[in-house]
């Protein structure tokens, strides 16, 4: 069965540069979910998307923004990276219907590394 | 206070040992509870939703307990493979449909 895709599995940057973050829902789910985790910490909620609109957010930074387009794939863009930004980035995506009895399905995840 | 908690660990067993988790969750309005299984550098797996009436998978039950505001994963049996973080994630109450992880229990299996 698909799964979720992220691209790029690995990203390293310097300070002060972008990066963008892709992903690819599992097919008919209507809901997008970004995740930080840094080392030896949870998975911290960014930003969520429902049927392409901006449902919740999190403690993303005003340096971060995301958008979900029309195929359903969402990007994460990171402006001015800073060394606080290393961590590994996971979008999952669910089903809704059951209320809030939503299962989440994980991408690998990106590794972003900022220098 | 962070909104969902556990203890990190680990939680260090022999194998074939019974080993229980706990997770304390501070909203008393969430709907939904889930473990799920990560391994390192990893992406978070589903192990088990979890209901108010208990359930089992196997090895693994899950129990909720919504009038102290805790659910719990018993593992039996434990196999050198269940070695892993157990995330315990909460969702729904108050309007809220985001899916809150606590920070993980690390559970090491050995031989």
């Amino acid at each position: 069965a698909a799964g979720v895709i992220q691209s790029p599995r690995h990203l390293i940057k310097e300070k002060r540069e972008t990066a963008t973050l892709k992903c690819y829902p599992i097919p008919r789910h209507d809901t997008v979910y970004w995740y930080q985790q840094g080392p030896g910490q949870d998975p911290q909620f960014l930003i969520s998307f429902y049927e392409k609109m901006q449902s919740d957010k999190g403690s993303i930074p005003d340096r971060f923004s995301a958008q979900q387009f029309s195929d359903y794939h969402s990007e994460l863009n990171m402006s001015s990276l800073e060394l606080g930004d290393s961590a590994l980035y996971f979008c999952a995506s669910s089903l809704t219907g059951t209320g809030t009895n939503e299962k989440l399905f994980f991408g690998s995840g990106t590794q972003l590394s900022v220098l | 206070r962070k909104e969902v908690e556990q203890d990190p660990g680990p939680f260090n067993v022999p194998e074939g040992a019974t080993v229980a988790f706990n997770c304390t969750y501070s909203n008393s309005a969430s709907q939904s509870f889930f473990w799920y299984r990560q391994d390192c550098r990893k992406e978070p797996k589903l192990l088990m939703s979890v209901y108010s009436s208990g359930n089992e998978d196997g090895r693994f039950t899950a129990q909720l307990n919504r009038a102290s505001q805790y659910i719990s994963l018993l593992i039996r049996d434990s196999k050198l493979s269940d070695s892993a973080t157990y995330l315990c994630v909460v969702n729904g109450g108050g309007g809220s449909y985001i899916p809150t992880f606590g920070r993980g229990t690390s559970l090491i299996v050995h031989p």
